[in-house]
């Protein structure tokens, strides 16, 4: 089962403009972590944020949280051609094992 | 720099065979996960280990198993390849509640 759900599927922007991908989730969460796929590679994450934080920043990053609504959305400011890539987020369950559930993830293109 | 390594970028099998992909990490980690990827459907998760020689399933562990007889070695096995396993298989290590690294993945077609 897919905990995270990420929307849009796609996004394609110009350099410059800025990026706003939003994941929701089904169960209570201990974190939440966003993650970034170049082609045909392994995920690198980007960012972690707790359940019990609002808002977090890195570079040109920032993530927010719900809890409420169960959604958190990333943005990225000022993309740049490089930031093509596809994004993930992951839910970190509160209960039981140490697992990661990943969603289908957003396809980002930032043309020059 | 902390590492996850897979064996294989890329196999070719023949439907039948018994498959095995290797991971290895060198982070110490007790939790190490194996997902598959398949376009549209996002990382799905296979089998994960908690502990050297503890396992459990996850989303889809039909026609896989796995052995994790060390900590740092986790292995994925296809018991008699198909091809709907044909997909991207990747290998992720974490400690307790926090990020999880990621190996180059491994591109296996059976054919």
């Amino acid at each position: 089962s897919q905990q995270g759900e990420e929307d849009p599927q796609a996004l394609s922007i110009q350099e410059g403009e800025n990026a706003t991908m939003n994941c929701s989730y089904k169960t209570s969460i201990n974190n939440l972590q966003w993650y970034r796929q170049n082609s045909g590679r392994g995920l690198v994450h980007l960012i972690l944020i707790r359940s019990n934080e609002r808002e977090k920043h890195s570079g040109r990053l920032r993530v927010t949280l719900d809890t409420s609504k169960k959604s958190s959305s990333l943005l990225i400011t000022a993309s740049r051609a490089a930031d093509t890539a596809s994004y993930f987020c992951a839910t970190d369950g509160s209960g039981g094992y140490n697992k990661l559930i990943f969603g289908a993830g957003t396809r980002l293109a930032v043309h020059p | 720099d902390v590492k996850v390594t897979q064996s294989s970028r890329y196999l070719v099998k023949r439907t039948g065979e018994k498959v095995f992909l290797e991971c290895v990490q060198d982070m110490d980690h007790e939790n190490m996960f194996w997902y598959r990827q398949d376009p549209g459907l996002g990382l799905r998760l296979i089998y994960f280990s908690y502990d050297v020689k503890m396992k459990e399933k996850g989303d889809i562990p039909e026609g896989y198993s796995v052995s994790r007889e060390k900590k740092e070695r986790f292995s994925l096995i296809l018991e008699s390849a198909s091809t709907n396993q044909t997909s991207m298989y990747l290998c992720a290590s974490r400690g307790l509640r926090t990020e999880a690294f990621f190996g180059q993945g491994t591109r296996l077609t059976v054919v």
